[in-house]
């Protein structure tokens, strides 16, 4: 089956300018997880969904960052006025209901703030 | 707070030899879980192998095993009979169980395996 969609696949934005990273899950899978990852390192935790709500956004770096997941399906990171720190690439992972530690992840978005 | 640690930021295995990751990991937590992602040049995370806490056994898919030491809190990749296709980078990860019943992965910083032919 399809597995997580992500877009744009690249993105190469000026700084000050907001940017809107999209995630599509696999179907039937309930939780959704954004991650990122800076150059050479390890990934970063940075929001989760269960259905439509996010009851830990703590991951978040600044208010500048925001996400929403409508219908229980595709997701939406928003980056506002985005600073070059932001570079980075933006990973997705959806986790089916029955077996909610396994996390499938899509191809990411990298960003690149110039 | 849980921490995973992977000291060799680079290891190189000649093609058909097996090659160990290694991966530390520190939690207070009597219930946990760890898993193995691979990450090639396309960027995509790969699940390979996943070992919880109260296993038994150790982890086994296919060429993947992993070497759970509970006691030393370590959680080794062994890849037996590397191939070319096997040269990407590798992460270790911890899963945390938040309040809610949701898990957040935690990851270590990554192990790039380059398998020479």
């Amino acid at each position: 089956g399809a597995g997580v969609s992500q877009s744009p696949s690249n993105k190469v934005t000026e700084k000050g300018k907001d940017v809107e990273l999209r995630c599509d899950p696999i179907s039937g899978h309930t939780a959704l997880y954004w991650y990122r990852q800076s150059l050479g390192q390890g990934l970063e935790f940075l929001i989760y969904f269960q259905g439509n709500s996010a009851p830990d956004k703590s991951g978040l770096p600044s208010d500048r960052f925001s996400a929403e997941r409508t219908g229980g399906s595709v997701s939406t990171l928003t980056i506002q006025r985005t600073q070059q720190e932001d570079s980075a690439v933006y990973l997705c992972a959806s986790s089916p209901p029955r077996t909610p530690y396994e996390q499938y992840f899509g191809p990411g978005t990298r960003l690149t703030v110039t | 707070a849980q921490k995973i640690t992977q000291t060799q930021p680079g290891m190189f295995v000649q093609e058909k030899e097996a090659v160990t990751l290694d991966c530390t990991y520190d939690t207070s937590d009597p219930s946990y879980g760890l898993f193995w992602y691979k990450q090639p040049s396309s960027g995509e995370m790969i699940f390979l192998i996943y070992q919880g806490s109260y296993d038994q056994q150790n982890a086994t898919e296919g060429r993947y095993s992993l070497n759970f030491q509970k006691a030393r809190k370590s959680a080794n990749l062994v890849i037996s009979a590397s191939q070319l296709g096997d040269s990407a980078m590798y992460f270790c990860a911890m899963r945390e169980e938040a309040s809610g019943g949701y898990n957040k992965l935690i990851f270590g910083a990554g192990t790039r395996l380059a398998v020479h032919p």
